[in-house]
C-alpha cells in the first residue's frame, strides 16, 4: 500500500496563479481531509470531506475549493493565489470505523506563492 | 470552542532521559480523542499514540506513555530514554466528539513542542 500521496511535493507560484493539489489513498479510508502547516501555528484544517460526495468548510477556507472526485481522491485548488497562502499542505485520510480514528497523512506539499 | 495549547516552543532532552511534553486542551465535549503526532524534519506526519475520554488506563506504545488527567485537561506526552532519533516537532491534537457514522473525525492541533535529544 503506498498510504496517502500528494502531487506535487514543490510548487512555486505568482500571485494570481491557480492550480490543484492532488491527493489521493488506497486504504479505502472514507473521510479525507486538506490542512495547512505555518511556522508557530501548527495544522490548520482547510476542508474536510466525510465520506464521498459530501464536502465541508474546515478553520480556514478562503481562498481555497475542494473536489472529493471519488473515494480514492480529494484535490484542493488555489483559484487565485496569494502570498498568504504560502504554506506547507497536508492531505490526510481516516477510516471512520477503525478503532483508534488516526488520521494517515501524506508527505506534504511545500506552495511558496511569491 | 475548542482548543488545543502547547505551551513549551521548544525543548531539549539528554539522550537516554526520560522527557514529558505538554499538552492541555479544553472541550464541552464529553466525549473525544487526544492524538500526539511527530514530526520529523524530513516533514512527515507520523502517529504515535491515542488517548479516548473514556478510557480509565493511560495509553502506552512502547517509549511512549500518555499522561491523561481528565478533570485538569491535560494529555502530556512522556517520551522514556530518549533517542536521538527523537528529536522533531511533536503535535497534540484533539478529535471532536464521538466514535461513531456520524462523527467526521476533524482534528484540531497544538502550536507543537520541538524536541532535541542532545548526545
Amino acid at each position: 500500500n503506498a498510504g496517502v500521496t500528494q502531487t506535487p511535493k514543490f510548487q512555486v507560484l505568482k500571485t494570481g496563479q491557480s492550480m490543484t493539489l492532488q491527493c489521493a489513498q488506497d486504504m479505502n479510508h472514507n473521510s479525507m481531509y486538506w490542512y495547512r502547516q505555518d511556522p508557530g501555528m501548527g495544522l490548520r484544517l482547510i476542508y474536510y470531506s466525510a465520506s464521498e460526495g459530501t464536502t465541508d468548510k474546515g478553520e480556514v477556507p478562503n481562498g481555497y475549493n475542494v473536489s472529493r472526485l471519488n473515494k480514492r481522491e480529494f484535490s484542493l485548488r488555489l483559484e487565485s493565489a496569494a502570498p498568504s497562502q504560502t504554506s506547507v499542505y497536508f492531505c490526510a485520510s481516516s477510516h471512520r470505523w477503525e478503532v483508534d480514528y488516526e488520521q494517515y497523512f501524506g508527505p506534504g506539499t511545500r506552495l511558496t506563492v511569491t | 470552542a475548542q482548543k488545543i495549547t502547547q505551551t513549551q516552543p521548544g525543548m531539549f532532552v539528554q539522550e537516554k532521559e526520560a522527557v514529558t511534553l505538554d499538552c492541555t486542551y479544553d472541550t464541552s465535549d464529553q466525549s473525544y480523542g487526544l492524538f500526539w503526532y511527530k514530526q520529523p524534519s524530513s516533514g512527515e506526519m507520523i502517529f504515535l499514540i491515542y488517548q479516548g475520554s473514556y478510557d480509565e488506563q493511560n495509553a502506552t506504545e512502547g517509549r511512549y506513555s500518555l499522561n491523561f488527567q481528565k478533570a485538569r485537561k491535560s494529555a502530556n506526552l512522556v517520551i522514556s530514554a530518549s533517542q536521538l532519533g527523537d528529536s522533531a516537532m511533536y503535535f497534540c491534537a484533539m478529535r471532536e466528539g464521538r466514535r461513531g457514522s456520524s462523527n467526521t473525525g476533524k482534528l484540531i492541533f497544538g502550536q507543537g513542542t520541538t524536541l532535541q535529544v542532545k548526545p
